[in-house]
């Protein structure tokens, strides 16, 4: 069955580094998806990106991220300069259009986050 | 008001009982619903969607209520392996583009 894949599992980094987390979305999805849950805290939308643009974005998604689709079949997301609040554990999704208006989203196993 | 609100629990039930979660949405211009399921640390994944009649997946069974802006969950004969949080998803459409936002989740424990 295929999924979405999300490397790496783990990424330790230092306050003011920049990181970047990489995600394999589901071959034939045509929206991806960011999303950030800190521990003991609901799953948070960042950013959903269609057709090579960022489609919809939350007030949580500032200037600090970015997001790029730097071949056919990588999803990235760049934090540019870490804060301790940054950390948490990034969850990529993919959908596909089913139907007239429901998108069923696959999620990957997500990035760990850790900033010290 | 929470654009989506969960009873976050826990809800300890033994096995073999029946559970029901509910799941309130503040935007009546909400598109599609879905129930996610979340073990700890891990991804949410998706139990089902939640079509406007209602829909069953063997033991689980969804309810929509556009009217009163809520959706259900129901669990009949629980088992052990149904210990997790459960997401509430609501897909909000927004100037064109999509949104999904998320409840806090219910967490539920099953009991031998």
């Amino acid at each position: 069955e295929p999924e979405v894949t999300q490397t790496p599992s783990h990424q330790v980094t230092q306050m003011g580094q920049e990181v970047i987390l990489r995600c394999v979305p589901i071959s034939n999805h045509l929206y991806f998806y960011w999303y950030r849950q800190i521990l003991g805290q609901k799953v948070e939308f960042l950013v959903s990106f269609y057709n090579n643009e960022i489609s919809e974005k939350s007030e949580i998604f500032d200037d600090q991220f970015s997001v790029e689709r730097p071949d056919g079949s990588n999803f990235t997301l760049k934090i540019r300069s870490t804060k301790l609040e940054d950390s948490a554990m990034y969850f990529c999704a993919s959908s596909v259009f089913v139907g007239q208006s429901v998108y069923e989203q696959y999620f990957g196993p997500g990035t760990r986050l850790t900033v010290t | 008001r929470k654009e989506v609100e969960q009873d976050p629990g826990p809800f300890n039930v033994p096995e073999g009982a029946t559970v029901a979660f509910n799941c309130t949405y503040s935007n009546s211009a909400s598109q599609s619903f879905f129930w996610y399921r979340q073990d700890c640390r891990k991804e949410p994944k998706l139990l089902m969607s939640v079509y406007s009649s209602g829909n069953e997946d063997g033991r689980f069974t969804a309810q929509l209520n556009r009217a009163s802006q809520y959706i259900s969950l129901l669990i009949r004969d629980s088992k052990l392996s149904d210990s997790a949080t459960y997401l509430c998803v609501v897909n909000e459409r927004a100037s064109g583009t999509y949104k999904y936002i998320f409840g806090t989740g219910t967490r539920l424990k099953v009991l031998a």
